[in-house]
């Protein structure tokens, strides 16, 4: 069974500040992907990552993926308040599977 | 291109009766799934559905819950009987086949 875990649960940093996300899957994954999520809204699509050694860069956002070590890191590089939310990240078996979710990293960030 | 859309974004129900919850995938999407997310917690994957089929139901609950996807119309999470353990939100999202599943804005469940 696969499962996902995401460290830290809570965040809270201040502007300007760099950090990493952190997210461990248990076994094999095909691809994994990168979820952002504002309170009471729809999960948003950040990032898909597929292959080993796979970096992708979206503004102050860059995710990388090491499937050796079965790990994904998202980096925010000199945070910005806008981009307070939660992120998800999640793994999936390869093809049309159903994804199994880390418990999502709460990300607060202060002026 | 519309996105996922889902309705009703609110649903209360009482203990007992049941709740239907409506999903309509991107247009040339032909995969549906289906996921719950409870307060403070990750989306949990229920069922996966193409056109008139249930690919992988490995994740709902055994008794009471039930999903289709006709070939007309859109795909339905029907839940009988709700208890207060069923409130939460429910998230559909749907893909062409082995690519990012988008999600659609998703149906607040509370049974009172």
């Amino acid at each position: 069974e696969l499962k996902v875990e995401q460290n830290p649960l809570f965040l809270s940093m201040q502007e300007g500040k760099n950090y990493t996300i952190y997210c461990n899957y248990s076994t094999t994954s095909d691809r994994l992907y990168w979820y952002r999520q504002d309170p009471g809204k729809s999960l948003e699509s950040l990032f898909v990552l597929l292959s080993n050694g796979a970096v992708k860069q979206e503004g102050r956002l860059m995710a990388s993926l090491d499937t050796k070590a079965r790990l994904s890191t998202l980096h925010i590089t000199a945070a910005v308040h806008d981009l307070s939310a939660t992120y998800f990240c999640a793994a999936g078996g390869g093809g049309a599977d159903g994804l199994t979710f880390g418990k999502g990293t709460h990300l607060i960030i202060q002026p | 291109n519309a996105g996922v859309m889902q309705n009703p974004r609110h649903l209360v129900r009482r203990r007992g009766q049941e709740a239907r919850l409506r999903c309509s995938p991107m247009k040339g999407h032909s995969h549906v799934y289906w996921y719950r997310q409870l307060p403070e917690e990750g989306l949990k994957f229920m069922v996966y559905l193409q056109k008139e089929n249930i690919i992988d139901e490995s994740g709902m609950p055994k008794e009471r819950f039930s999903a289709e996807f006709p070939k007309e119309g859109p795909s339905i999470l029907r839940i009988q009987q709700v208890v207060r353990g069923d409130s939460a939100a429910y998230f559909c999202a749907s893909s062409p086949y082995g690519d990012t599943q988008y999600f659609g804005p998703g149906t607040r469940l509370t049974v009172l």
